[in-house]
């Protein structure tokens, strides 16, 4: 079956620690999201890419890196400058055709400081 | 920036009730409004897309609305079941930046 796969399900990290979330998708889908949700909240974007190789910040991509090396993969690197990282974070695809097209959301990665 | 409000936060219902979910956005300029389900822990998954140019979209029980004049959207869901219980979240797609920009939901509980 096609979707989207986050993994690990839950993550903890350490004081000083880089950690990284996978996403990897079998939908053939050109572009990819990870959004980060704090309780009660909505959903803000830290980082996108439309194409392989490249990428953009979204609204919160401070303490946050990525990587598009290959189309079905867009793993993020949640790094000790992000000093408030425990939160759901939510992978997102969807096939190009400007903005219509609707995001399929992976299961995601819950991640908390031990 | 863009704003999207859902209002109320939260919403208990007895099974078989009809209901309406609301959705108020800032920026008229949108391109398209989405309404999202998300289960417990789990991601989200698209309901329904209403694009700029669209009225209202239905699948099944559910019906959306998008009134861009007065900046606002409708999720309608007829005889509302316990299985539909989960937060529903709206989120636009303004004509720019084309990202999306989501409301914090509205987390709805059908009673049996």
């Amino acid at each position: 079956d096609g979707g989207i796969t986050q993994s690990p399900k839950y993550l903890f990290r350490k004081e000083g620690q880089n950690v990284t979330l996978s996403c990897e998708q079998n939908l053939n889908h050109d572009a990819m999201y990870w959004y980060r949700q704090d309780p009660g909240q909505g959903l803000r974007l830290i980082y996108y890419s439309q194409i392989v190789n490249d990428f953009q910040k979204g609204d919160i991509a401070e303490g946050y890196s990525v990587s598009r090396e290959k189309k079905e993969s867009f793993p993020l690197t949640v790094t000790s400058a992000q000093k408030n990282p425990t939160a759901f974070y939510l992978c997102a695809s969807r096939l190009k055709g400007g903005g219509n097209q609707p995001q399929h959301f992976g299961d995601g990665t819950r991640l908390s400081i031990l | 920036k863009q704003e999207v409000t859902q209002i109320p936060a939260a919403l208990s219902v007895p099974e078989g009730e009809n209901l309406v979910l609301n959705c108020s956005f800032t920026d008229s300029a949108i391109y398209n409004l989405q309404w999202f389900r998300q289960d417990p822990g789990k991601g989200l998954t698209s309901l329904l897309l209403i694009q700029s140019s669209q009225r209202e979209q239905t699948s099944g029980r559910l019906n959306a609305s998008l009134d861009k004049s007065s900046g606002r959207s409708t999720l309608y869901i007829a005889a509302s079941q316990p299985g539909d219980s989960a937060t529903y979240l709206c989120a636009m797609v303004d004509g720019s930046a084309r990202q999306l920009t989501f409301g914090s939901g509205t987390q709805l509980t059908v009673l049996p």
